[in-house]
């Protein structure tokens, strides 16, 4: 199992461009989460999936994020237009409700976002 | 008040030490309680899983919670360098609840020193 994918690792742009990143579940995993990571709030969770369908997106900061699942292995978060305050570490996890409720997450490399 | 308070550090220790890490709680529906590593420019890593209170060990790793003092406590024995890293709690409630969200806690930073 190649875990949860992500992609680009790394992403440097300029302000007000668009962003997109890219996040290949764990196959079996039926909810996907996506992250973002500073040194000032920590892992916040920006919006998760379950079986495709979007559950909570409360924590998307503004209307400028949106996240898609159009299929089971795959999600992307979008930035548009990008400004020097999303730069981050953007984490996309998956996990599976197990029998005894454990659902620990699995992590991918994540994404970091330089917006200059 | 945050739900999930955690010393951030940095913590340095010796190798060899024992190490406590430790994170409080407000929110009483907590059920499941995770320990994630995290290691420089890589995601967490779950490290431990417990659910309710009590103890749970794996190797040199203790897992403790304490839900009448909505406290959670990771104990490393026989600390070692590739234990430097940053070390999450994180929990949630019932899986058969509609609160399926996972709180991560800011982290501690830990450093053992050879």
């Amino acid at each position: 199992d190649a875990g949860v994918i992500q992609s680009p690792r790394h992403e440097v742009t300029e302000m007000g461009q668009e962003v997109t990143l890219r996040c290949k579940p764990i196959s079996g995993h039926d909810y996907l989460f996506w992250y973002r990571q500073t040194m000032m709030r920590g892992l916040e969770l920006l919006i998760y999936f379950n079986n495709n369908v979007p559950i909570d997106d409360s924590g998307m900061p503004e209307d400028r994020f949106s996240a898609k699942m159009p299929n089971a292995s795959f999600s992307t978060l979008k930035i548009q237009p990008s400004e020097p305050r999303d730069s981050a570490v953007y984490f996309c996890a998956s996990s599976h409700v197990t029998g005894t409720g454990n659902y620990g997450y699995t992590f991918g490399s994540g994404t970091r976002l330089t917006v200059v | 008040q945050k739900e999930v308070e955690q010393d951030p550090g940095p913590l340095s220790v010796p190798e060899g030490a024992i190490v406590s890490l430790n994170c409080t709680y407000s929110n009483s529906a907590f059920q499941y309680f995770m320990w994630y590593r995290q290691y420089s420019r890589k995601g967490p890593e779950l490290l431990m899983y417990t659910y309710s209170s009590g103890n749970k060990e794996d190797g040199r790793f203790t897992a403790q919670v304490d839900k009448s003092s909505k406290y959670i406590s990771l104990f490393i024995r026989d600390s070692q360098p590739s234990d430097s890293a940053t070390y999450l709690c994180a929990m949630r409630g019932s899986w058969k609840t509609s609160y399926d969200k996972v709180i991560f806690g800011p982290g501690t930073s830990l450093s053992v020193i050879p």
